[in-house]
């Protein structure tokens, strides 16, 4: 049960594009298309933005997009804004009903 | 409105034991799988434990196996985790989470656990 891995910031100014890689194996994130991603600013519990690789709940905005090639899954964040600031954290299924949580990225809006 | 209320928490000294409470209310408790997630205080989220719908289905993380027990009680819309051979390694904010199918879809505001003597 390894954390997937993430970097550890990403920057980007206000209306660009950003992406974030999340890196596990061939038993997590390569095996099951079940990946989600979370929001949490200071203070705040996480909230889900994608799930299932490339779906959002209702309510988060179409600027974020979820993808998955082999072991890497990615969130992109399109047309940032300041609002955005924040961590976001990808999530798998590892089977045996077992989940892995990534080691966060730090979002930062210049 | 989904509202999910973690209690039980506090401090605890190395070796002993914890029990924390998850108090859920706005939807049939019973139909949804329910998990435990950490968070270690300026640190990243850790998966701890999770229950399916009818405690059919149990996992636990490596980190806590054989110490941490979780349970539900469908009648009193609750899940629990009872944390025994407290670590100080234990020490973090304890988030209890609904899952929808396989993704944390509500959270509560979590409960802090310390481990210090």
């Amino acid at each position: 049960q390894s954390a997937l891995t993430q970097p550890a910031s990403v920057s980007g100014s206000p209306g660009q594009s950003i992406t974030i890689s999340c890196t596990g194996a061939s038993s997590d994130v390569g095996h099951y298309n079940l990946v989600s991603w979370y929001q949490q600013h200071p203070g705040k519990a996480p909230k889900l933005m994608i799930y299932e690789g490339n779906k959002r709940p209702s309510g988060v905005s179409n600027r974020f997009s979820g993808s998955k090639s082999g072991n890497t899954a990615s969130l992109t964040i399109s047309g940032l804004q300041a609002e955005d600031e924040a961590d976001y954290y990808c999530c798998s299924y590892a089977g045996t009903s077992t989940y892995v949580f990534g080691t966060g990225t730090k979002v930062t809006v210049l | 409105e989904v509202h999910l209320v973690e209690s039980g928490g506090g401090l605890v000294q190395p070796g002993r034991s914890l029990r924390l409470s998850c108090a859920a209310s706005g939807f049939t408790f019973d139909e949804y799988a329910m998990h435990w997630v950490r968070q270690v205080p300026g640190k990243g989220l850790e998966w701890v434990s999770g229950i399916t719908w009818n405690s059919g289905g149990i996992g636990y993380a490596d980190s806590v196996k054989g110490r941490f027990t979780i349970s539900r009680d469908n009648a009193k819309n609750s899940l629990y985790l009872q944390m025994n051979s407290l670590r100080g390694e234990d020490t973090a904010l304890y988030y209890c989470a609904r899952v929808r199918e396989d993704e944390f879809d509500y959270w509560g505001q979590g409960t802090l656990v310390t481990v210090s003597s």
